[in-house]
């Protein structure tokens, strides 16, 4: 069965700087899907990041980049440029072949004034 | 993108009442989940809503607690049975599409007194 770790489960940054959040998972699957989400307090999950396995480029959006290691099966976010709105809840997951996400604990990223 | 209108956001409930929470999407998706959240913590998977047919459960629920309709593709409802203060969570309702990407609910904040 897939797993998907993270093993922060509080991060802080400083205001305007780099943080970079982990994530490894396990599976014996060659094809697959790999997402960041994102919960404010607001308790909506929005979609970060996705990255699928088949593409060795890794995915950007805007200030959002991953690191995608597919043979150590780590999965990394960095956000640059940190703002106070990104303070959050984040939640690495893997979609398994029945379009089930299997879902991290979570990191809860504090962002410095 | 998919947009989920799930109802109510919030509820404060007796003990051995029921509560029904609903979850609209605004296109047609192929599959919707239903999550419940502890604050602070992952998502724990309830079940996947079968449209026209029976609800599929994961390990620990079961269909007389948690009764799961989906009469279209586009509406799906979750009752939580007989409550008991151990209901009390977060649940979120969460649809997909054939492009793999999860769209969310805004969550239902339950407490039973």
């Amino acid at each position: 069965a897939q797993t998907v770790t993270q093993s922060q489960p509080e991060m802080s940054v400083q205001e305007a700087e780099t943080v970079t959040l982990s994530c490894t998972y396990d599976t014996s699957e060659s094809d697959y899907y790999l997402f960041w989400y994102k919960q404010p307090p607001s308790r909506q999950m929005i979609l970060v990041i996705r990255q699928e396995a088949y593409k060795q480029q890794n995915a950007t959006e805007n200030r959002f980049s991953v690191n995608f290691q597919k043979a150590a099966k780590s999965f990394s976010l960095k956000i640059s440029d940190s703002q106070l709105g990104d303070a959050a809840m984040y939640f690495c997951a893997y979609l398994d072949s029945n379009y089930q996400l299997i879902w991290g604990a979570g990191t809860k990223l504090i962002i410095k004034p | 993108s998919a947009v989920i209108s799930q109802k109510p956001s919030r509820d404060i409930c007796q003990r051995g009442t029921s509560l029904t929470i609903q979850c609209q999407v605004d296109s047609q998706v192929t599959m919707m989940f239903w999550y419940r959240q502890q604050p602070g913590q992952s998502l724990t998977l309830i079940a996947t809503a079968n449209q026209g047919s029976e609800a599929t459960y994961e390990s620990g629920f079961v269909i007389d607690k948690f009764p799961i309709s989906r009469p279209n593709l586009t509406f799906s409802t979750l009752t939580v049975s007989n409550m008991s203060p151990e209901d009390s969570s977060i649940y979120l309702c969460s649809a997909a599409g054939l492009n793999t990407e999860a769209f969310f609910g805004q969550g239902t904040r339950l407490t039973v007194v």
